[in-house]
């Protein structure tokens, strides 16, 4: 079945430090790819998605490319800021499910910044 | 605005007892999801529905029901045959089910914990 792999966390970094979580998937077909981000105590919010090969997404200064060659959605920021500071979800949707199923998570990076 | 509400946000349950979350939306969205949420296990879907009067099972069905006789309600009932029912639970709506859109729109969550 369809997977997601993401780094595991806590990621800790020093506000206005370049970030990078890795992502990688295993899915049949050609699914979406999303980034979700859960700030403490909330539900999740869509951060970014791609829908096809190529694509990149991007919001907030946060940056993904979907590579299919590597099967990656790592997601990348320049200069990140203390309120960055969340669970950020890599996800896939449509694989062998068509979608109807919702989504397939990873278990989420725990992000930390440091004043 | 539109959303969705998930009600109570923090629920105390006894041992033996059954308890219902609420889960409603008024985005006038197809389908409708639940998800668990466990310290590093990520998201892990319990239940969906693409219509009314219609849902099937996720990957970890045991224990819990659900009913969707209206499209904007999905209520989630933990039973006492679930073993470890303490947990944050998400309900989730997307647009159209079975498209490979993917986007789900999540509410608040409901913490459920159980004494």
């Amino acid at each position: 079945g369809d997977s997601v792999t993401q780094m595991e966390g806590p990621v800790t970094l020093s506000e206005e430090a370049f970030l990078t979580i890795n992502c990688t998937y295993t899915a049949t077909g050609y699914p979406s790819l999303f980034w979700y981000v859960q700030y403490p105590g909330e539900g999740l919010q869509l951060l970014l998605k791609a829908t096809k090969a190529d694509d990149k997404g991007s919001n907030k200064g946060f940056e993904a490319t979907y590579r299919k060659e590597t099967t990656s959605f790592h997601l990348e920021k320049g200069s990140v800021q203390v309120s960055d500071s969340a669970v950020y979800f890599c996800a896939l949707s449509g694989g062998s499910g068509g979608g109807a199923d919702g989504l397939t998570f990873g278990k989420g990076t725990h992000l930390i910044i440091q004043p | 605005d539109g959303g969705i509400t998930q009600s109570p946000k923090y629920l105390f349950r006894k041992e033996g007892q059954n308890v219902t979350l609420s889960c409603e939306q008024n985005l006038n969205h197809d389908a409708m999801y639940w998800y668990r949420q466990d310290p590093g296990q990520g998201l892990r879907l319990i239940y969906y529905s693409q219509i009314v009067n219609d849902f099937q099972k996720g990957d970890i069905a045991e224990g819990y029901s659900v009913s969707r006789e209206k499209k904007e309600s999905f209520p989630l009932t933990v039973t006492s045959a679930q073993k470890n029912p303490t947990a944050f639970y998400l309900c989730a709506s997307s647009r159209l089910a079975g498209m490979n859109t993917g986007e789900l729109f999540f509410g608040e969550g409901s913490r459920l914990t159980v004494l």
